[in-house]
């Protein structure tokens, strides 16, 4: 059974500093792995997918299969990150979620 | 890309009635699924929803109770039945446009069951 989970309920940084969401899986294919976000106020969406390793709004992720983890990164979080981020897993497009990290950027 | 309108927004409905919510998708898509939310909880998924075939239910969830219609490529409906507290959640329903996967979700009904 595939489970997807986020270790950390609430993330409180300053603006500046770095940020870390960690997220780690168990899958017992190849996984295809994603962060959504949902701002306050607005529906959830994409932030990013792994098999892109692309970077959005200074956010990466890397896939890491020996540790099985996901974790999200931003060198420096701005207030407009503040938000709740999402880890998932996709099976067949049939998404497993994480519990989810609520990420307050204070000034 | 995807815009999606869910109907209703949130509602507050007696125990024991039924709650029907619209999906409407502005592109025609294959997959659409269903997921609820509980208070303080993560999404999890319903059933998943292709046109031309009954809906496909995750562990847990029954068609009895979760009734889904997909009439066709834009279009689909969650129904609620016989409401309890326990049944007090966002619903939200997603649409996947296939390559590259990507979800795209509606922006929820908040059901309040009293």
């Amino acid at each position: 059974a595939q489970r997807v989970t986020q270790p950390e309920k609430l993330l409180s940084v300053f603006k500046g500093a770095p940020v870390e969401l960690k997220c780690n899986y168990s899958y017992s294919g190849s996984p295809e792995l994603f962060w959504y976000v949902q701002y306050s106020r607005q529906r959830l969406q994409l932030l990013l997918r792994h098999i892109s390793r692309e970077s959005i709004k200074g956010f990466t992720a890397d896939l890491n299969k020996g540790e099985t983890s996901f974790h999200l990164k931003k060198p420096f979080a701005q207030e407009e990150d503040s938000a709740m981020y999402y880890c998932a897993l996709s099976n067949d497009y049939k998404l497993s979620f994480g519990a989810g990290t609520t990420v307050t950027v204070r000034a | 890309s995807a815009v999606i309108s869910q109907k209703p927004s949130r509602d507050i409905c007696q125990r024991g009635t039924s709650l029907t919510i619209q999906c409407q998708v502005d592109s025609q898509v294959t997959m659409m699924f269903w997921y609820r939310q509980q208070p303080g909880q993560s999404l999890t998924l319903i059933a998943t929803a292709n046109q031309g075939s009954e809906a496909t239910y995750e562990s847990g969830f029954v068609i009895d109770k979760f009734p889904i219609s997909r009439p066709n490529l834009t279009f689909s409906t969650l129904t609620v039945s016989n409401m309890s507290p326990e049944d007090s959640s966002i619903y939200l329903c997603s649409v996947d446009t296939g390559t590259p996967i990507e979800a795209f979700f509606g922006q929820g009904t908040r059901l309040t069951v009293v």
